[in-house]
């Protein structure tokens, strides 16, 4: 079965222009987590969307804002970009908060702010 | 707050040594504890996937543990070859729509 599929894998981008990044999650699944990975923080949690709603939150600025469609497809923007926001932005999908079978990872979108 | 430690930070061994990574957590109220391994600049790939109420699982040459009372878990890895070089990354599930990662533990086989 197709895996998490992340586009686009790379994006260049301007400080103060903003970004949307798009995950399809595994076919039944419909839990999405977002992650922001950095070599200096390593991989911290973004939010994570279950039918369409948002269910935790990571401690985030308000720039960071995400969304989940009736298909499970889930998108993150990213608003007023910072250098600081150049990472490796990684969506995981679950059937059930992976308590079952666990997270399953997509490749990845890295973002780079110029 | 769910706190994750991999210890050593980076290991580099010779080709065909068996080893072992750690990772110790903090809260052990905890549902799971996926071991991951990450390619330069890839996604996440999913190793192994344990339960707490079990103590091992076993992949190929790949085998992980789990004590949830003492907090800790283990990967061991039989025969490593160059083909395993990347970073392992311990996950905790702690039932919170989160994982919580440790900072990962990277490792080098040279031929």
């Amino acid at each position: 079965k197709a895996g998490v599929t992340q586009t686009p894998r790379y994006l260049i981008k301007t400080r103060g222009q903003q970004v949307t990044l798009s995950c399809s999650p595994i076919s039944g699944h419909r839990s999405v987590s977002w992650y922001q990975q950095t070599p200096g923080q390593g991989l911290q949690f973004l939010f994570e969307y279950f039918s369409e709603t948002q269910r935790n939150k990571g401690n985030f600025p308000g720039r960071f804002s995400g969304r989940q469609f009736s298909n499970s497809r889930s998108e993150m923007n990213v608003s007023t970009l910072e250098l600081g926001d150049s990472a490796l932005y990684l969506c995981a999908s679950s059937l059930e908060r992976g308590i079952e079978y666990g997270y399953t990872f997509g490749s990845g979108t890295r973002l780079t702010v110029v | 707050k769910q706190e994750v430690t991999q210890i050593p930070a980076a290991l580099s061994v010779p080709e065909g040594e068996n080893l072992v990574l750690n990772c110790s957590f903090t809260d052990s109220a905890i549902y799971n504890l996926q071991w991951f391994r990450q390619d330069p600049g890839k996604g996440l790939t999913s190793l192994l996937l344990i339960q707490s109420s079990q103590r091992e699982q076993t992949s190929g040459r790949l085998n992980a543990s789990l004590d949830k009372s003492s907090g800790r878990s283990t990967l061991y890895i039989a025969a490593s070859q160059p083909g395993d070089s990347a970073t392992y990354l311990c996950a905790v599930n702690s039932g919170y729509s989160t994982l919580t990662f440790g900072k990962g533990t990277m490792l080098l086989v040279s031929p």
